[in-house]
């Protein structure tokens, strides 16, 4: 139990479906990051929240669309997404952003587009 | 940030300490040193982190040599769950940015 929890676990969903992903977390913490895992790519870091404000948006598609309630629930809405989207999305927290505090991981979702 | 380098994979006897090792020869001076590991279809987990000192915590300790340009993650006494792949990385305290090289395959054998 990393206090970072992901629903769902797993996701297949079309091409021009429309879905979300959920992150919660029970530790405090004033930061929240979304990454993207496959094969090709081992890590890339997709999204950064600071207390609620996205201070990092790396270059990534407007197909995937954050929203950050609050300092413990992060969101990933998804629409239109391609088959290369299919990935293991990770949610993870910190202290504060920008720091040496470490980063705790849920578990992810694995995304199948078909 | 700095690169890592560290061994594809390892075997260590259940009972026996591990000692994964991590070479980091281009770190700068406000790079720390993290390591995570990740077991099959479970998200990383982090393990413990330095930046000049030896540290210890529940789960291992890390030596990081005097030049800092190497260090090692040392489990004292390996279980058959901590068989997984252990990542190094290096990452400056204003980075946010982790990225996972190939990292090292770690079997603990009964």
């Amino acid at each position: 139990e990393t206090g970072v929890t992901q629903t769902p676990r797993h996701l297949v969903m079309g091409m021009t479906n429309k879905k979300s992903l959920k992150c919660e977390q029970h530790l405090g913490h004033n930061a929240m990051y979304w990454y993207k895992q496959s094969a090709k790519k081992p890590l890339e870091l997709m999204f950064v929240y600071s207390l609620e404000e996205r201070v990092e948006n790396n270059s990534v598609p407007s197909r995937f669309s954050p929203e950050c309630p609050n300092s413990s629930h992060l969101f990933l809405h998804l629409h239109t997404l391609q088959p290369e989207d299919s990935a293991l999305y990770l949610c993870a927290s910190s202290l504060e952003s920008g720091s040496n505090q470490p980063q705790h991981f849920g578990d992810g979702t694995r995304l199948s587009i078909l | 940030d700095a690169k890592t380098t560290q061994p594809p994979s390892m075997d260590c006897a259940e009972g026996r300490a591990a000692n994964l090792p991590c070479n980091h020869s281009t770190i700068s001076g406000n790079e720390y040193v993290y390591w995570y590991r990740q077991i099959h279809s479970q998200g990383p987990q982090y393990i413990i982190h330095g930046l000049k000192n030896n540290e210890t915590n529940e789960m291992a300790s890390l030596i990081i040599t005097e030049d800092r340009k190497s260090s090692t993650l040392i489990l004292p006494h390996a279980t058959l769950r901590d068989t997984a792949v252990y990542y190094c990385i290096v990452l400056n305290n204003a980075g946010n940015m982790l990225t996972f090289g190939g990292g090292t395959r770690l079997m603990v054998k009964p």
